[in-house]
């Protein structure tokens, strides 16, 4: 079967670095999405990868190595704003999405 | 307004009874996407089209049918609507299927009583 897998939730203090890790277990690979989603709203594209190595975009930055089958999203000077559902998402071989369950990130001052 | 936008935000019915979700996007992409969201769940498929006039299944279609007669518009139905479809209903676009990122109405959150 298909597998996502990210931890649950998180807590961090707001200013610190955070890394959200992901491991798959999917049927092909056509690239990893990382995607944020803020309670009770719609999740909003953060980053795309599908070459291994490390994808910079700002404060967050985003990991892949596709032989571990293993990714990261990396949150830097975090902000209160920056508390919401980060969910990781897998595009198979017949090019479907397949997502995790999130990992809620609580940022505290 | 430009965007991907849904209709009802939120809907309580009866089971049994037959609920059309409604989604619209104004960027004539040409995929479109039917998700369900679940406490504890991933996003999960219902349903997808590549274009108007195709749609195809996606993880878990039962008890639901779409169609899409104008790109623009996927309207998603549950036939006769059971307790176990509560769930957060997300529409969305994309242009195409390979590296396109997709994105996502604010969501219908359905009740079925």
């Amino acid at each position: 079967g298909q597998n996502i897998d990210q931890p649950t939730e998180m807590t961090a203090t707001e200013g610190a670095i955070v890394q959200i890790n992901c491991t798959y277990q999917t049927s092909g690979f056509n690239g990893l999405f990382w995607y944020q989603q803020h309670a009770g709203e719609a999740p909003t594209f953060l980053s795309y990868n599908v070459l291994d190595g490390l994808e910079e975009k700002g404060r967050f930055s985003s990991f892949l190595s596709r032989s571990k089958g293993y990714s990261y999203l990396l949150l830097k000077e975090l902000q209160m704003k920056d508390s919401a559902s980060y969910l990781c998402a897998v595009r198979d071989s017949n090019y479907q999405l397949i997502w995790g369950a999130g990992t809620k990130l609580i940022i505290k001052p | 307004d430009a965007g991907i936008t849904q209709s009802p935000r939120y809907k309580i019915t009866e089971t049994g009874r037959q609920v059309t979700l409604m989604c619209h996007q104004t960027w004539s992409h040409s995929y479109m996407f039917w998700y369900r969201q679940d406490l504890g769940h991933g996003l999960r498929l219902i349903y997808y089209s590549a274009a108007a006039d195709i749609t195809d299944k996606g993880e878990v279609p039962d008890g639901y049918v779409v169609s899409r007669s104008k790109t623009e518009n996927f309207p998603l139905t549950l036939e006769s609507a059971t307790r176990s479809q509560t769930s957060v209903y997300f529409c969305a676009s994309s242009e195409g299927s390979e590296w396109y990122e997709q994105y996502f109405g604010p969501g219908t959150r359905l009740t079925v009583t």
